[in-house]
């Protein structure tokens, strides 16, 4: 079993649409979880962090942490052509020296 | 501020050859990070950098050497390339220890042949 896990895609919406990303995994020592964005054929930018449980809002982006599940979500409201790329959860913990563990990645294409 | 820059872009090595692959920061970062990214395979860390002077691995290691003599410049070096070696390298640095906020830079095709 891996330590993170990522649905793949492809995820194809409508412009406009909210659309949830998810990962699970199963570290229970994980405190830190973030959300990558990767457009194709350029490196990963991070989008948000969030320590322990909760929620964290930017503009369209919220991130939700459920320790008790161990699952994290990245929900996108009214969802942009430019918001096509794949996005990319990753996790770390003071246990692990901080290495953070990337999941595979979901694609996501926004369609006009 | 360029960020995180890496050379080259693209590179073909033949089996058995080497190469450095190198990465510079100008945020002033302690952190470094080399990364390996394979298709549908996520992001796998090669080795990192808590400083200059100290490295150590990550997941996979096997087959890379890396050295931090400055805080700017974190070179990866491939050592006998192998087609298992064929991926494309990121290179991220960031202020925090926690493993949060890295800042990656473009990246370098690398194919074994």
């Amino acid at each position: 079993q891996k330590e993170v896990e990522q649905d793949p895609g492809p995820l194809s919406v409508p412009e406009g649409a909210i659309v949830s990303l998810n990962c699970t995994y199963s570290n229970s020592a994980f405190q830190y979880f973030m959300w990558y964005r990767q457009y194709s054929r350029k490196g990963p930018e991070l989008l948000m962090y969030t320590y322990s449980s909760g929620n964290k809002e930017d503009g369209r982006f919220t991130a939700q942490v459920d320790k008790s599940s161990k699952y994290i979500s990245l929900f996108i409201r009214d969802s942009q052509p430019s918001d096509s790329a794949t996005y990319l959860c990753a996790m770390s913990a003071s246990t692990g020296g901080f290495k953070t563990i990337f999941g595979a990645g979901t694609r996501l294409f926004v369609k006009a | 501020n360029a960020g995180v820059t890496q050379t080259p872009k693209f590179r073909i090595l033949k089996i058995g050859q080497s190469m450095t692959l190198q990465c510079t920061q100008d945020m002033n970062h302690n952190y470094m990070y080399w990364y390996r990214q394979d298709p549908g395979m996520g992001l796998k860390l090669i080795y990192y950098s808590v400083g200059a002077g100290i490295t150590d691995k990550g997941e996979v290691p096997n087959g890379y050497n890396v050295s931090r003599s400055t805080t700017e410049d974190f070179p990866l070096r491939l050592e006998l390339a192998a087609p298992s070696q064929t991926s494309v390298y990121f290179c991220a640095s960031s202020t925090a220890g926690t493993g949060t906020e890295q800042y990656f830079g473009p990246g370098t095709r690398l194919t074994v042949t």
